[in-house]
C-alpha cells in the first residue's frame, strides 16, 4: 500500500523555466511533509518542509505548496537549472504510529540546458 | 563538522550468507533511522533507532535487525540474504528522531549485491 505517490517516474524541463513535481498521499494522518533531492552515489539532501498548518512553504528557488483537501504537495523550482537534475523524493509523517518517514518511489528531474 | 559515514560503501555476498553495515551519525545526534533502496519501491523505511532503544519499525522480515551503541553508532544486520536484498540501504542521523520531525541528514550509503 503506497502511502505516498510520485505517479510520473521522470520530467525533463528547459533551462530557465519552471519545474512541477508532484506528490499524493493518502493517510490523512500525515501532517508533514518533506522534499529531498538525491544525486547518484550520494544520499538524500533535504530540501524544503511543509508543515499541515500552512499551504506554502518558499525557500529561495523552490516552494512547496500544500493541498490537504486533496492530498496533495507539489514542488516548484523556478528558474531551473542543470544542477537541479536528480531525483526527488517526496516524504511524509505524522504523530504516534505515523511518525516514520515514508517516501515516495522518487521522480527524475532532467534540466536541458 | 563530520556528515553521516556508512561502511563498507559496497559489498558482495552470496545468498544465505548474513552481512553487517555500520553507520556513524553526526556528532551530538541520538537518532539514527535504516532505509532500504531499489528502483521499484523508492525509499523503504527499515528501523529507527534513539538513544540505544529501537522506537519504529517498518514492515520488514525478522531477518534484518539493527542496534545502536552507546555512542550512537548504528549497525544493521541482515541474516539468511536473498537476492531481493540487493539494495542501497541508507542511513540518517537527525537530533531528536522522528516524533520530533527532526531534518534527518542521510550517509551515502551501502551498496549491497548478492549474488
Amino acid at each position: 500500500d503506497q502511502q505516498v505517490k510520485q505517479n510520473s517516474p521522470s520530467l525533463s524541463v528547459q533551462e530557465g523555466r519552471i519545474s512541477i513535481l508532484n506528490c499524493d498521499y493518502t493517510n490523512s494522518m500525515f501532517d508533514y511533509f518533506l522534499w529531498y533531492k538525491k544525486y547518484p552515489a550520494e544520499g538524500p539532501t533535504f530540501l524544503i518542509s511543509i508543515s499541515s498548518i500552512k499551504d506554502k512553504n518558499e525557500d529561495g528557488r523552490f516552494t512547496v505548496f500544500l493541498n490537504k483537501s486533496a492530498k496533495h504537495l507539489s514542488l516548484h523550482i523556478v528558474p531551473s537549472q542543470p544542477g537541479d537534475s536528480a531525483v526527488y523524493f517526496c516524504a511524509a509523517s505524522g504523530a504516534g504510529a505515523n511518525s516514520k518517514l515514508t517516501f515516495g518511489k522518487g521522480i527524475t528531474l532532467s534540466v536541458r540546458p | 563538522k563530520a556528515g553521516v559515514t556508512q561502511t563498507p560503501r559496497y559489498l558482495i555476498k552470496t545468498r544465505g550468507q548474513q552481512v553487517t553495515l555500520s553507520c556513524s551519525p553526526i556528532s551530538g545526534h541520538r537518532s539514527v533511522s535504516w532505509y532500504q533502496q531499489t528502483p521499484g519501491q523508492g525509499l523503504q523505511f527499515l528501523f529507527e533507532y534513539f538513544s540505544e532503544t529501537q522506537r519504529n519499525k517498518g514492515n520488514f522480515p525478522g531477518r534484518f535487525s539493527g542496534r545502536q551503541f552507546s555512542n550512537s553508532r548504528s549497525e544493521m544486520n541482515v541474516s539468511t540474504l536473498e537476492l531481493g536484498d540487493s539494495a542501497l540501504y541508507l542511513c540518517a542521523s537527525s537530533l531528536g528522531g522522528l516524533v520530533k520531525n527532526n531534518e534527518q541528514f542521510f550517509g551515502p550509503g551501502t551498496r549491497l549485491t548478492v549474488l
